[in-house]
């Protein structure tokens, strides 16, 4: 089975600290996605990727930034971390040749305080 | 633009009461309907894909069927660990990214 590792499940950050998410998988996946989730507006994508060094803005990229230095990792960076982005942060990936469908990974819970 | 709607948002069912839930979607060149069960703090679980109108797919108590407009997900028999947020996302020609709909929170009662 694929599996997409977050690397933490739980993180309490600063208002003004650069926060690193990372997200690793191991089926060769081309594709990856990170999304936050809040209560009553579901998934919103905020970066994906098709492949390696290859970024797309999603829907809501402001206040993020992403890395994809090699083909099983996506990073996902705030650069200066506010309060409203406190969230739920999930990492998918998905073959870019046959079922479209993601695989996520277990969620980081972010607290910005 | 594709969309997914779903329906009810949340579900509370008692035990044993059968019942559906229900992803409308509009998306240009279905590849794929998806649906997955999402736990409380967790990551959502991949539970089906449909790909065609008239398809159906099953696990357990659940059901998964598809018609050209809608996508239906039968749960028969329902315990209480059903209890869970049930996804729906839709697959449309040209992309790779899913659509999504914002879920149904279901909550079976002893």
């Amino acid at each position: 089975d694929v599996k997409v590792t977050q690397s933490s499940r739980y993180l309490v950050k600063w208002t003004g600290e650069k926060v690193f998410l990372e997200c690793v998988q191991d089926m060769d996946h081309e594709n990856m996605f990170w999304y936050r989730q809040d209560p009553g507006l579901g998934l919103r994508l905020i970066y994906f990727s098709y492949d390696v060094k290859m970024k797309e803005k999603g829907d809501i990229p402001e206040g993020y930034s992403v890395s994809r230095e090699k083909k099983e990792r996506f990073s996902l960076i705030l650069e200066s971390a506010s309060t409203n982005q406190t969230s739920m942060y999930l990492c998918a990936s998905s073959s870019g040749t046959e079922n479209y469908g993601y695989t996520f990974g277990s969620g980081t819970r972010l607290t910005v305080v | 633009e594709d969309q997914v709607t779903q329906s009810p948002e949340a579900l509370r069912l008692q035990e044993g009461e059968s019942s559906s839930l229900n992803c409308s979607y509009t998306v240009s060149g279905l590849r794929g309907l998806f649906w997955y069960r999402q736990d409380p703090g967790k990551g959502p679980e991949f539970l089906f894909t449909l790909y065609s109108a008239g398809e159906e797919k099953e696990k357990e108590r659940l059901k998964a069927t598809l018609t050209k407009k809608e996508s239906f997900l039968h749960i028969t028999a329902p315990k209480p660990e059903d209890s869970a947020t049930y996804l729906c996302a839709a697959a449309g020609a040209g992309s790779y990214q899913l659509t999504f709909g914002k879920g149904t929170k279901l909550s079976v009662i002893p």
